[in-house]
């Protein structure tokens, strides 16, 4: 398995808190993504990153930000949550190789309250 | 718009027999086709992956097909076990963007 960790875990939190949710990877892969799973959406890409600093959106961004300070960890905050943000996110790495074959984290259950 | 699209929700199949699991894509430009399989609670696994230019590639028990004029793409799986059950998901890949896109999934059920 990749080497890659997702904290915390499980997370309550209220509307309107700030929460950051982190991803480390022991890897040293180059590229690292953020999605979240819904029932009937499957996982859509909220941010992804192609270097440290280097970030874009994806799909579903607005609500959200990164960022990446090292190789190693992704940053993902949802700056004023919202309900329409509970929701199971997943990092993701691939490699600069083969970056068609993306690695996911075990993931982090959010419930906005 | 969804681009990929897992029409069948669930699938039930008796263990030792084949399980089809179906996807469609509208957009011909991908160039990766990937299954991904996915247990209660755990992140996505990356299963098996068929490239643009084949239509064909074999993993021990799993197969994935592709029919790019039909732009559908179908995982195989024989024999299925009760540890094959999941969820699959599958996903498209684009060189242009960089970017997977995933199908809502199916849930696989395999009984003893």
């Amino acid at each position: 398995d990749a080497g890659i960790t997702q904290s915390p875990r499980h997370k309550v939190t209220e509307t309107g808190t700030p929460v950051t949710l982190r991803c480390h990877q022991t890897e040293n892969h180059r590229y690292m993504y953020w999605y979240r799973q819904d029932p009937g959406h499957g996982l859509r890409l909220i941010h992804y990153s192609y270097g440290v600093k280097d970030t874009d959106k994806g799909e579903v961004s607005d609500g959200y930000s990164v960022s990446r300070s090292k190789t190693e960890d992704f940053l993902l905050t949802l700056e004023s949550a919202t309900s329409s943000q509970t929701s199971v996110y997943f990092c993701a790495i691939s490699d600069r190789l083969a970056r068609e074959t993306q690695y996911f984290g075990p993931g982090t259950r959010l419930l906005v309250l | 718009d969804q681009q990929v699209k897992q029409n069948s929700p669930s699938l039930s199949v008796q263990e030792g027999r084949i399980s089809i699991l179906n996807c469609d894509y509208t957009n011909s430009m991908f160039d990766y086709f990937l299954w991904y399989k996915k247990y209660p609670a755990e992140g996505p696994t990356f299963l098996i992956s068929i490239s643009s230019i084949k239509d064909k590639n074999e993993d021990g028990r799993f197969t994935v097909f592709l029919n790019k004029s039909a732009k559908h793409l179908s995982l195989h799986i024989v024999p299925s076990q009760p540890g094959d059950s999941a969820v699959y998901f599958c996903a498209t890949y684009s060189g242009n963007t960089g970017k997977l896109i995933f199908g809502q999934g199916t849930t696989l059920q395999v009984k003893p």
